[in-house]
């Protein structure tokens, strides 16, 4: 089975600084690989994901991730917050069979002005 | 807006009791999914359905079903509610039954056992 580790609960960063939020997983498999956000109040939505291609992998709102298999991680990285980004963030894995999706327990990124 | 709809959006109930959940997926979508988010055990899967019929199931106690009707809108029963069921309960939903894509979220339905 796959399993989901953030290692931060809570990320507070400044606004317009560079944020990176980590996320390791532990699979025997091949995977699949999601960031999810959740706004105050709100349900999750999809940021970016990373299926095949290229480890790079662009989403909205400016963020991106890099899958790097050696090291088993999907890091989140924005280069300049905005205030609007405050929210919680939640990496997730599936094998490439896609029977499941395991959802980490997501970071706290507050946004200070 | 994900247009997936879950009603009510907040239910306060009473240990012992049972209670339904209800989920319309976006227009198109034929799989459902159910999640539930507490503070102690994060976001953890339950049960999903494909057109219809169950095709994957997670943490999902005996005391909790769930069903797909042939509109494709889905139900998520919890019965004898206990304190520790209190939590937000979130239903997605996608075109296909395998999560190589996106799932889209509703806003969920947030359960108080008192």
């Amino acid at each position: 089975a796959q399993s989901v580790t953030q290692l931060d609960s809570q990320v507070p960063v400044f606004e317009e600084a560079p944020v990176e939020l980590r996320c390791n997983y532990s699979s025997s498999v091949s995977v699949y690989l999601f960031w999810y956000v959740q706004y105050p109040n709100q349900g999750l939505q999809l940021l970016l994901k990373y299926l095949s291609g290229s480890t790079l992998v662009k989403g909205i709102n400016g963020f991106e991730a890099e899958f790097n298999k050696s090291q088993t991680s999907f890091h989140l990285r924005k280069p300049s917050v905005h205030i609007s980004d405050t929210a919680e963030y939640f990496c997730a894995v599936s094998d490439t069979g896609a029977n499941n999706l395991f959802f980490g327990t997501g970071t706290r990124l507050t946004v200070i002005p | 807006d994900s247009g997936v709809t879950q009603t009510p959006k907040h239910l306060i109930t009473a240990t012992g009791q049972r209670v339904t959940l209800r989920c319309s997926p976006r227009s198109g979508d034929l799989s459902v999914y159910w999640y539930q988010q507490s503070l102690d055990q994060g976001l953890q899967f339950l049960i999903q359905y494909y057109n219809g019929e169950e095709r994957a199931k997670g943490n999902i106690l005996e005391r909790f079903s769930a069903q797909q009707f042939p509109d494709l809108h889905s139900e998520l029963n919890l019965s004898s509610l206990e304190l520790g069921d209190s939590a937000l309960y979130f239903c997605a939903s996608s075109v296909g039954g395998r999560r190589t894509g996106e799932l889209f979220f509703g806003e969920g339905s947030r359960l108080t056992v008192l």
